[in-house]
C-alpha cells in the first residue's frame, strides 16, 4: 500500500509564499493525492484533489491563494500571500484499492 | 448545506463498546462513499473504516480489524461505526468524512475517551 511522507513543520512570513510537500513512496508516483487544511481545535478541510499530471481541482469555497503541483512522486501545495489563518496542519491523503493514507502531517507557522 | 454530524462519544472502559453515528443533511447520502477517520490527542490523521455507497464493500484498517464494524443505513441518512473491545491507544477524536476523490467533506468530529 501507498505511504505519504510529508515534513514535519514549515514556516513562512505573513504575506509570502511556502511549499509544502508531499512524497509518494516507491511504485506509487502516479497516485492522485488530496490535500487537507485543520486549523487549532477544527476538524480538517477538504483543499483539493491533485493529480500526477499536476491538474488539481480545489473544493468549495478554497481561495485562489491556494494552488497545487507535482513532479514525480511529489506532490506539492503551495499558499500564496500568507494570512495569520494559515497557521495550521496540512495532510494529504491517498488511496487504493482496499485502503486510505494519510501522510503524517507538516504543521505550517505563520511568522 | 452539505453536512455531517457526529454523535455517540464518550467516555468508556477498556474492554467496552460505543457506537458512533453520522447524520448527513444536504447531498444524497445514498450515492455517496463514507469513511471513519480518528485522531489522538496531538497526532496525526488515521483513516480506521470504509464503506461503499450501497455498503456492500467495506474494509478497515488493520488496527481496528475485527473489533469495528462500519454500517449505514441509507433511508436514514446515517453512517455508524459499532466499536467493540475498545483499549485505551483507541481513544481519539472520531471524524466521518465523505470520499470523492479525496474526503471532501468532514464532519466536526466526536471525542472516545478510553480509559478506567
Amino acid at each position: 500500500q501507498p505511504v505519504l511522507t510529508q515534513s514535519s513543520s514549515a514556516s513562512a512570513s505573513l504575506g509570502s509564499s511556502v511549499k509544502l510537500t508531499c512524497t509518494l513512496s516507491s511504485g506509487h508516483s502516479s497516485y492522485i493525492i488530496a490535500w487537507h487544511q485543520q486549523q487549532p481545535g477544527k476538524a480538517p478541510r477538504y483543499l483539493m484533489k491533485l493529480e500526477g499530471s499536476g491538474s488539481y481541482n480545489k473544493g468549495s469555497g478554497v481561495p485562489d491563494r491556494f494552488s497545487g503541483s507535482s513532479s514525480g512522486a511529489d506532490r506539492y501545495l503551495t499558499i500564496s500571500n500568507l494570512q495569520s489563518e494559515d497557521e495550521a496542519d496540512y495532510y494529504c491523503e491517498t488511496w487504493d484499492s482496499n485502503t486510505r493514507v494519510f501522510g503524517g502531517g507538516t504543521k505550517l507557522t505563520v511568522l | 448545506e452539505v453536512q455531517l454530524v457526529e454523535s455517540g462519544g464518550g467516555l468508556v472502559q477498556p474492554g467496552g463498546s460505543l457506537r458512533l453515528s453520522c447524520a448527513a443533511s444536504g447531498f444524497t447520502f445514498s450515492s455517496y462513499e463514507m469513511n471513519w477517520v480518528r485522531q489522538a490527542p496531538g497526532k496525526g490523521l488515521e483513516w480506521v473504516s470504509y464503506i461503499s455507497s450501497s455498503g456492500s464493500t467495506i474494509y478497515y484498517a488493520d488496527s481496528v480489524k475485527g473489533r469495528f464494524t462500519i454500517s449505514r443505513d441509507n433511508a436514514k441518512n446515517s453512517l455508524y461505526l459499532q466499536m467493540n473491545s475498545l483499549r485505551a491507544e483507541d481513544t481519539a477524536v472520531y471524524y466521518c468524512a465523505r470520499f470523492v476523490d479525496g474526503m471532501d467533506v468532514w464532519g466536526q468530529g466526536t471525542t472516545v475517551t478510553v480509559s478506567s
